[in-house]
């Protein structure tokens, strides 16, 4: 089946020790998301990327990079945790014609120690 | 930016009642509305969305109107059961990977036997 796969499912990290979140898609989408959710909160855009054009948003921190390689990966890389990202990572899909329906992966639960 | 309102914050209905969930958007650009359905530790599940071309839509117990010269859309679930607990998130974007999606705070649907 197509999807949106996210690796690790769970990752726990040390205070200020890089990590890296990794996404892959199946569906052939062109535009891939980022988006962060603390608990009890809405998801939150940290960036995406429209083919290979990133576009990241005003207040995402400096602290929070992404890299694609190809159309099928997407990678989220944390320079330096803060407690304070502690959160659930979630990659989406869409197209950027015809249906605009974003599908998620299963996220990436994020603990920072 | 886009800012999205969504309102209430928590409902809770008799099981075979009416539930009625309503957002506005500030953006008079933004043309694409979705909605959400997030149960706690799983991604979010698109239930319905609408283009800025329709005023409304409708599927099976679910249904989604807009008034785009007001910038609101509201969400009406029928005949609930049980297993329509859950968070519920509006969003909206311009659509096409113009941007990605912007979040309401999401509302918590409690369904009472």
């Amino acid at each position: 089946d197509a999807m949106v796969i996210q690796n690790p499912r769970y990752q726990v990290t040390q205070f200020g020790k890089p990590v890296t979140l990794s996404c892959s898609q199946t569906l052939n989408h062109n535009v891939m998301y980022w988006y962060q959710q603390k608990s009890s909160q809405a998801p939150k855009l940290l960036f995406h990327y429209y083919d290979k054009d990133f576009n990241n948003e005003a207040d995402t921190p400096d602290n929070f990079q992404s890299r694609r390689p190809n159309t099928s990966f997407c990678f989220l890389d944390i320079r330096s945790p803060g407690l304070g990202d502690a959160a659930m990572y979630l990659c989406a899909t869409s197209r950027s014609s015809g249906r605009y329906e974003q599908y998620f992966g299963p996220g990436t639960r994020l603990t920072v120690t | 930016g886009e800012n999205v309102e969504q309102h209430p914050s928590t409902l809770s209905v008799q099981e075979g009642d009416s539930a009625v969930i309503k957002c506005t958007y500030s953006d008079s650009a933004s043309n694409y509305f979705p909605w959400y359905k997030q149960e706690l530790g799983k991604r979010p599940q698109l239930i319905i969305d609408i283009r800025s071309n329709v005023g409304e839509k409708k599927d099976q117990r679910i249904a989604v109107t807009l008034n785009k010269t007001a910038k609101h859309f509201s969400l009406h679930i029928t005949e609930t059961q049980p297993e329509d607990s859950a968070v519920y998130f509006c969003a909206a974007s311009r659509g096409g990977g113009a941007d990605g999606l912007t979040f309401g705070k999401g509302t918590h649907l409690i369904i009472q036997p």
